[in-house]
């Protein structure tokens, strides 16, 4: 079966602060793909990143950075010297083919940073 | 104009009336989605649609039904609305290869 569990529900830093959000997955295809969302206080989601299961090179933009490992299944996403407005819930999502091309999301994380 | 675009954004609706949340999209994609986000929950799954001639339940259909009137276009309705169908609802798009996905602003659906 396909599953994404991010394990911490919510996590409260203080500004500048760094903060890692993890996400584990679970799915038997060969070819899929994960994404993380943001969704700020107003409700919309945001794009963050996508990776497909064959580019395990992990990324950075900006304070951004994404962690890709294959052989954990994990996906997690590292918030470098954290800001106020960073405060949102994160969502970490699989997708792709094989699954009847349904999203599945994990249960979102909260991240409430502090001034 | 937004990728993809829902109406209405916020609704208030009496127990037992019937509402249809609108979603058009503008990225030429053949599957769509609709979602539904509870606090603590995530988004679940309530039907999708891969062609017009291909619509499917997802994980929590009963209570609603959807429309595909056109590749652009996919309705959900709540037939009878109830309380505990009180969520944000997201319609979303996808390609054919599950690649890249696009989200609706979102409907705030309160049932009183």
């Amino acid at each position: 079966a396909q599953k994404v569990t991010q394990a911490q529900t919510e996590i409260s830093v203080v500004e500048k602060e760094d903060v890692t959000l993890d996400c584990v997955y679970e799915t038997r295809d060969t070819t899929y793909y994960l994404f993380w969302y943001k969704q700020p206080p107003s409700g919309e989601l945001v794009f963050l990143i996508r990776r497909n299961s064959f580019d395990e090179q992990n990324e950075i933009s900006g304070r951004y950075s994404w962690n890709f490992q294959k052989s954990t299944s994990s996906f997690n996403f590292t918030i470098t010297a954290s800001q106020v407005v960073d405060s949102a819930v994160y969502f970490c999502v699989l997708g792709g083919n094989n699954q009847g091309g349904k999203l599945i999301f994990g249960q979102g994380t909260e991240l409430s940073v502090k001034p | 104009d937004a990728d993809v675009t829902q109406t209405p954004r916020n609704r208030i609706t009496k127990t037992g009336k019937r509402i249809m949340l609108e979603c058009s999209q503008t990225k030429g994609h053949d599957r769509m989605y609709w979602y539904r986000q509870d606090p603590g929950l995530g988004l679940r799954l309530i039907y999708y649609s891969f062609d017009v001639k291909d619509i499917n339940k997802g994980e929590i259909s009963d209570g609603y039904s959807v429309s595909r009137q056109a590749q652009a276009k996919f309705s959900l309705s709540l037939e009878s609305a109830i309380p505990n169908q009180t969520a944000l609802y997201f319609c979303a798009t996808s390609d054919s290869g599950g690649t890249v996905a696009f989200f609706g602003q979102g409907t705030r659906l309160t049932v009183v």
